[in-house]
């Protein structure tokens, strides 16, 4: 299947800080890419979706100041948590989907705020 | 507001066993069904579903879907210790948006 890629895999930040994560799709042009989040034991819940060279359209209730996203080319978007808090502590995972095929996964990146 | 329903949340087996997950939906403007397998980590992709009837087969794994009746099943067969994980069944809508259901937690035991 399609490779999808994460930058960092975990990160630590202090409280206030921002923190950036990228998503490349290794072997193939991503028209769309999906951010998600997903807290202990509970399913994906979509934060955005990305598409390139536009703005990203975010679900209800996220913050789209907070959760930048940007996707400048076909093969990488990025998310940066901007001052960051412990309550955005989570697995963040990003897909990448072309045309009509089916979207595939990053690893995540697990990002704790202290 | 699209829905994806799983049953069971959880099912401990023998290696050995067959099991079926289940996944019933409700979604405006489906495009897909998709079946995921997640681990420590990110889900990793088993199966897309777009028509009715179809079993769609990978080793052990199969799958087929029911677009009058919204549901889907996935039968894992001769069930070994490395496919406990989660299950997750996604919808796709028309604007290719993901919601997922949350997920079966299979353990299977040697």
């Amino acid at each position: 299947g399609a490779v999808v890629s994460q930058h960092p895999s975990r990160v630590i930040c202090k409280s206030g800080t921002s923190v950036k994560i990228e998503c490349r799709s290794l072997d193939f042009q991503a028209t769309t890419m999906f951010w998600y989040r997903q807290f202990p034991k509970k399913s994906l819940m979509l934060m955005a979706t990305s598409n390139e060279g536009s703005k990203a359209t975010y679900e209800q209730g996220v913050e789209k100041d907070k959760f930048l996203i940007n996707h400048a080319s076909l093969t990488l978007s990025t998310l940066t948590v901007t001052s960051a808090h412990p309550e955005d502590s989570s697995f963040y995972i990003c897909s990448a989907k072309q045309g009509n095929y089916e979207q595939y996964f990053g690893p995540g990146t697990r990002l704790t705020v202290t | 507001e699209d829905k994806v329903v799983q049953s069971p949340l959880s099912l401990v087996v023998h290696e050995g066993d067959t099991v079926t997950l289940n996944c019933s939906y409700e979604v405006t403007n489906f495009r897909s069904l998709l079946w995921y397998k997640q681990e420590k980590k990110a889900p990793t992709f088993l199966f897309m579903l777009t028509s009715s009837g179809i079993e769609k087969k990978s080793g052990r794994l199969s799958s087929i879907l029911d677009k009058k009746e919204l549901f889907s099943i996935l039968n894992i067969t001769a069930t070994q210790t490395g496919d406990s994980a989660i299950y997750l069944c996604a919808v796709e809508a028309s604007n290719y948006k993901l919601t997922f259901g949350k997920g079966t937690l299979l353990t299977v035991n040697p």
